[in-house]
């Protein structure tokens, strides 16, 4: 089994629609949690972290839920530009600075 | 801003030959780095962990003759893929986390190595 499992998608949206991605972590201990967006064939980018209380940032709002290893992801009023993979990344307890990527979902925004 | 650079941006070898792949952190000290590889639509995938002065910690499956990572000062690792086939062609990136914040890392732009 992965340590984190995103489904790939694709995800095919119009402008302005919410979108919801998901992630599972199989490892408990996990202890930071985080979302990346990656455009084609460049690096990834730190979108936002992840914590229980939930937190957003603009039209991104992220959840954690703990108990049942799942983070989530929420974007509404997509635009264009929004047109990239996710990833769903966690690290391993203690402070390794490893950083366990899922596969990324990947999300089409059409006009 | 932290700004981590690679080089060389590609690459296009011959089967058997070597590639140094350069991973620079221009405006911190880095005295961790990592090496990912990602293969076409697969997740990064963790191959080493590069601290300065000392050994690099490899992951598992990833063998440490092949890849060899030196990282000799605070701002600098190499990673040489050796002998390298047309398997290894794939797509680099490297990370450094900065000594004065260790919560946080940064990425390079990634190399993109084919093997012909």
């Amino acid at each position: 089994r992965k340590e984190v499992e995103q489904d790939p998608g694709p995800f095919n949206v119009p402008e302005g629609a919410t979108v919801a991605f998901n992630c599972t972590y199989s490892n408990s201990a996990s202890q930071s949690f985080f979302w990346y967006r990656q455009d084609c064939r460049k690096e990834p980018k730190l979108l936002m972290s992840v914590y229980s209380s939930g937190n957003e940032d603009g039209r991104f709002t992220a959840q954690l839920n703990r108990a049942s290893q799942y983070i989530s992801l929420l974007i509404r009023d997509s635009k264009l530009s929004d047109s990239a993979t996710y990833l769903c990344v966690v690290t391993p307890s203690g402070n390794t600075g490893k950083l366990i990527f899922g596969q990324g979902t990947t999300l089409q925004v059409k006009p | 801003g932290a700004v981590v650079s690679q080089h060389p941006s590609w690459v296009i070898c011959k089967s058997g030959t070597s590639v140094k792949i350069e991973c620079r952190s221009l405006d911190f000290q880095a005295t961790t780095m990592f090496w990912y590889r990602q293969f076409p639509k697969q997740s990064l995938m963790l191959m080493a962990t590069s601290n300065e002065g000392s050994k690099a910690t490899y992951e598992q499956g990833v063998e440490k003759d092949k890849f060899l990572i030196n990282h000799a000062s605070l701002t600098l690792s190499t990673l040489t893929v050796t002998s390298a086939h047309p398997e290894d062609s794939s797509f680099y990136i490297c990370s450094a986390r900065p000594a004065r914040l260790p919560y946080e890392q940064y990425f390079g732009p990634g190399t993109r190595l084919t093997v012909t």
